[in-house]
């Protein structure tokens, strides 16, 4: 299955906003409101961080949203911590397989 | 609380076999989608295979016909059978728990699978 489309690295100071987009199309991003992010420190296992384009789950910080606009999603971080540093990986619901869940091949957020 | 905790990793030979185990608690397995999500070393997501709670089973192409996934209702464990193992199938294996639409709210620890001779 092809991968949806991230930056392999974004950077951002302290108290700063970066967004990591993940790029697809009609048959996954763009066709489908379930789009999930998560974050993975390194040797930790995923965290799941945003569901259906943008629903948070509980415990899950508000500086941490996600949008979508035709076939690319977006997570955005406000207020860049030190703990942000980490590992982001988009998925979606897809039609083009038969798993119906593509990944994107992820991206190194570095906080300076 | 969900929880889900994966054994059965280790170091096999290309051909060889594994079955990885993945015990759930605080939710039924039997009623629920899991799926195992691999990742090679320095590399990104895969998710190579899925078990619905109406026991319909898939698979990803790199892995159809080798590995076979099941669960036992009794003890609420969900298995990954993996045979004629290749160098390239050496990654973390997740169990991870579907809250709707392949959206992944739970994952396990993992446990790492090493192919080589």
């Amino acid at each position: 299955q092809s991968a949806l489309t991230q930056p392999a690295s974004v950077s951002g100071s302290p108290g700063q906003s970066i967004t990591i987009s993940c790029t697809g199309t009609s048959s996954d991003v763009g066709g489908y409101n379930y789009v999930s992010w998560y974050q993975q420190h390194p040797g930790k296992a995923p965290k799941f961080m945003i569901y259906d384009v943008s629903s948070r789950p509980s415990g899950v910080s508000n500086r941490f949203s996600g949008s979508k606009s035709g076939n690319m999603a977006s997570l955005t971080i406000s207020g860049l911590q030190a703990e942000d540093e980490a590992d982001y990986y988009c998925s979606s619901y897809t039609s083009n397989n038969t798993l119906y869940v593509v990944f994107g091949g992820g991206t190194k957020l570095t906080v300076l | 609380e969900v929880l889900l905790v994966e054994s059965g990793g280790g170091l096999v030979q290309p051909g060889g076999s594994l079955r990885l185990s993945c015990v759930a608690s605080g939710f039924t397995v039997s009623s629920s989608s899991v799926s195992w999500v691999r990742q090679a070393p320095g590399k990104g997501l895969e998710c190579v295979s899925v078990i619905y709670g109406g026991r319909s089973t898939y698979y990803a192409d790199s892995v159809k016909g080798r590995f076979t996934i099941s669960r036992d209702n009794s003890k609420n464990t969900l298995y990954l059978q993996m045979d004629s193992l290749r160098a390239e199938d050496t990654a973390v294996y997740y169990c991870a728990r579907d809250i709707s639409w392949r959206q992944f709210d739970y994952w396990g620890q993992g446990t790492l699978v090493t192919v080589s001779s």
